[in-house]
């Protein structure tokens, strides 16, 4: 059972590098949507998608960007790495709303 | 206010114990409830979603309180394995409207 699987799991990254994370489900969920965490500190919504080639910005967009080809598929692209944008980052997905996400196991991610 | 509120603890109690744990929130419109689980450095899972009329899993109990806009966590007969970060959720409609509490930390101690 595959479910929500995200690459990789664990990346260091320079200021100013660029890098996708990759995100897939095989549930045929319509809904996609990518958090961060940081400590002390909810999840916060960074885009998510309602389906293939609709995206929308979440609480915390800047510096990331987001495609949505193929239902199954949802990468999440840091366009220019922060320091700031150093965190655990996790993929979601779910039928439709009001019904409960599945989360793959996270990226997480550093930046030097 | 925050919009969803959990007391982070954390809440160390002994194994066999029964524990609970509040969630409060803000928008008198929500329409979804749901507690996961998180354990250290990993990713959170559905522990069980929160229906109005409550309901039960195994040694989990889970309660909504429309008037007073909360909902709890009870969990009987604590077991070792239920040390981990519980998490509400709270949902009013799409995506935009999705709020994760900071978690609760629960530590059963031998």
């Amino acid at each position: 059972n595959a479910g929500v699987t995200q690459t990789p799991k664990f990346q260091v990254l320079k200021t100013g590098q660029s890098m996708t994370l990759q995100c897939a489900q095989d549930m045929n969920h319509e809904y996609m949507s990518w958090y961060r965490q940081d400590p002390g500190m909810g999840l916060r919504l960074i885009h998510y998608s309602v389906g293939a080639g609709i995206t929308d910005q979440g609480e915390v967009p800047n510096g990331y960007n987001v495609s949505r080809s193929t239902t199954e598929d949802f990468p999440l692209r840091l366009l220019s790495a922060a320091p700031s944008q150093t965190s655990v980052y996790f993929c979601a997905s779910r039928t439709k709303d009001n019904q409960p996400q599945h989360f793959g196991d996270g990226t997480r991610l550093s930046i030097l | 206010r925050k919009e969803v509120e959990q007391d982070p603890g954390p809440f160390n109690v002994p194994e066999g114990a029964t524990v609970a744990f509040n969630c409060t929130y803000s928008n008198s419109a929500s329409q979804s409830f749901f507690w996961y689980r998180q354990d250290c450095r990993k990713e959170p899972k559905l522990l069980m979603s929160v229906y109005s009329s409550g309901n039960e899993d195994g040694r989990f109990t889970a309660q909504l309180n429309r008037a007073s806009q909360y909902i709890s966590l009870l969990i009987r007969d604590s077991k070792l394995s239920d040390s981990a970060t519980y998490l509400c959720v709270v949902n009013w409609g799409g995506y935009q409207k999705v709020t994760f509490g900071t978690g609760t930390k629960l530590q059963v101690i031998p």
